[in-house]
């Protein structure tokens, strides 16, 4: 099946700072990609949709200077948080979307941030 | 905006028991619904798809259906395993939407 790699699956960093977080398809090209935020004991929140060669649509609420998409080809996209603040900490998780037309979405492992 | 609930919340059974898990939502005008496992701490594992057009999936001692029409899909799980506990997540894909909306999930304990 379809494989998603993340990377880092944990990272650590200083306030104000910033976290580059990279979402990998690993084994077929995705024109699309989502970023998710999940905090503890809820559920997943999209936060933008990242397409291939454009720039990335957020999710109302989302500042779009503090995380920062960049979907560069067909089978990388990055999350950079700038900037990074406590209440930043929080699992992310991305999701690629088979270039195909296959109505799947496959995951990413995800990538846990705490901000100290 | 589409709006999924997950119900119950929480759930904590003996091994053995053959559970329902339930997921309304809001719009009916999806294209698809998924359920997914999250284990703590961990990504997502696709269970079950079901297309609009159909009316259940199987998959194990996994059984979806969905009601499109009264915004409806549950989750069935025969004769749950400790190896079961874990967090399920429904998520409709809307129609013209690719991106997936979630329900906040049911957290299940099969206990030995």
């Amino acid at each position: 099946g379809a494989v998603v790699s993340q990377h880092p699956s944990r990272v650590i960093c200083k306030s104000g700072t910033s976290v580059k977080i990279e979402c990998r398809s690993l084994d077929f090209q995705a024109t699309t990609m989502f970023w998710y935020r999940q905090f503890p004991k809820q559920s997943l929140m999209l936060m933008a949709t990242s397409n291939e060669g454009s720039k990335a649509t957020y999710e109302q609420g989302v500042e779009k200077d503090k995380f920062l998409i960049n979907h560069a080809s067909l089978t990388l996209s990055t999350l950079t948080v700038t900037s990074a603040h406590p209440e930043d900490s929080s699992f992310y998780i991305c999701s690629a979307r088979d270039r195909s037309g296959q109505p799947l979405q496959y995951f990413g492992p995800g990538t846990r941030l705490t901000v100290t | 905006k589409q709006e999924v609930t997950q119900i119950p919340a929480a759930l904590s059974v003996p091994e053995g028991e053959n559970l329902v898990l339930n997921c309304s939502f809001t719009d009916s005008a999806i294209y698809n619904l998924q359920w997914f496992r999250q284990d703590p701490g961990k990504g997502l594992t696709s269970l079950l798809l079901i297309q609009s057009s159909q009316r259940e999936q199987t998959s194990g001692r996994l059984n979806a259906s969905l009601d499109k029409s009264s915004g409806r899909s549950t989750l069935y799980i025969a004769a749950s395993q400790p190896g079961d506990s874990a967090t399920y997540l429904c998520a409709p894909g809307r129609a013209g939407r690719r991106a997936l909306t979630f329900g906040s999930g049911t957290r299940l304990q099969v206990q030995p």
